[in-house]
């Protein structure tokens, strides 16, 4: 079965702090990557690797940055949170071909007070 | 700019019903399209892709379609239950990107 994983469900952090979010995926997919989730909004895409080290900028890049040091993991990093980054972070995998099915993890609720 | 657009954003159906939910998209070229579930406070959950070769997949209760020309997908539930409750999302997927469009999704309500 497959398995995407974000280790943080809920976080609470104050403005101004850096912050991590982990996705950890274990089908050894080539592509991850990283939305955000806002009422109104709909899903808006963050950053997304297309391999180990890569990374290209999605819609919302701004005060975002992203790590990929192996394949299975894809972090998301807030250098310092803001209240407008209060939001529902989704990542995501899929293989290298475009053309197949993309899987989410559960999702991570992040406030930002 | 390619846009999907759902509608409508909510929709309230009795137990047994079937119905429709729509998706429809500004591009022709497109690569692929998904039809996603998501819970209340879950991830999203892939229920079918269309590729753009195709014109429908069928998944149990479920039967997606595509028709490029007319810029339109739709998502056939039959025999509704309880349980569909939840927000459909439909992504498309374009050709020459990685990146998938997704649209703001209808909220289906079945009522027992």
């Amino acid at each position: 079965d497959v398995k995407v994983t974000q280790s943080s469900r809920y976080l609470v952090k104050r403005t101004g702090e850096k912050v991590f979010l982990e996705c950890v995926q274990d089908m050894d997919h080539e592509n991850m990557f990283w939305y955000r989730q806002d009422p109104g909004l709909g899903l808006r895409l963050i950053y997304f690797s297309y391999d180990v080290k890569m990374k290209e900028k999605g819609d919302i890049p701004e005060g975002y940055s992203v790590s990929r040091e192996k394949k299975e993991r894809f972090s998301l990093i807030l250098e310092s949170a803001s209240t407008n980054q209060t939001s529902m972070y989704l990542c995501a995998s899929s293989i290298r071909d475009r053309g197949n099915t993309i899987y989410f993890g559960e999702g991570s609720w992040l406030t930002v007070v | 700019k390619q846009e999907v657009t759902q509608i409508p954003a909510a929709l309230s159906v009795p137990e047994g019903e079937n119905l429709v939910l729509n998706c429809s998209f500004t591009d022709s070229a497109i690569y692929n399209l998904q039809w996603f579930r998501q819970d209340p406070g879950k991830g999203l959950t892939s229920l079918l892709l269309i590729q753009s070769s195709q014109r429908e997949q069928t998944s149990g209760r479920l039967n997606a379609s595509l028709d490029k020309s007319s810029g339109r997908s739709t998502l056939y539930i039959a025999a509704s239950q309880p349980g569909d409750s939840a927000t459909y999302l439909c992504a498309v997927g374009w050709a020459g990107s990685y990146q998938l469009t997704f649209g703001k999704g209808t909220k289906l309500s079945v009522i027992p």
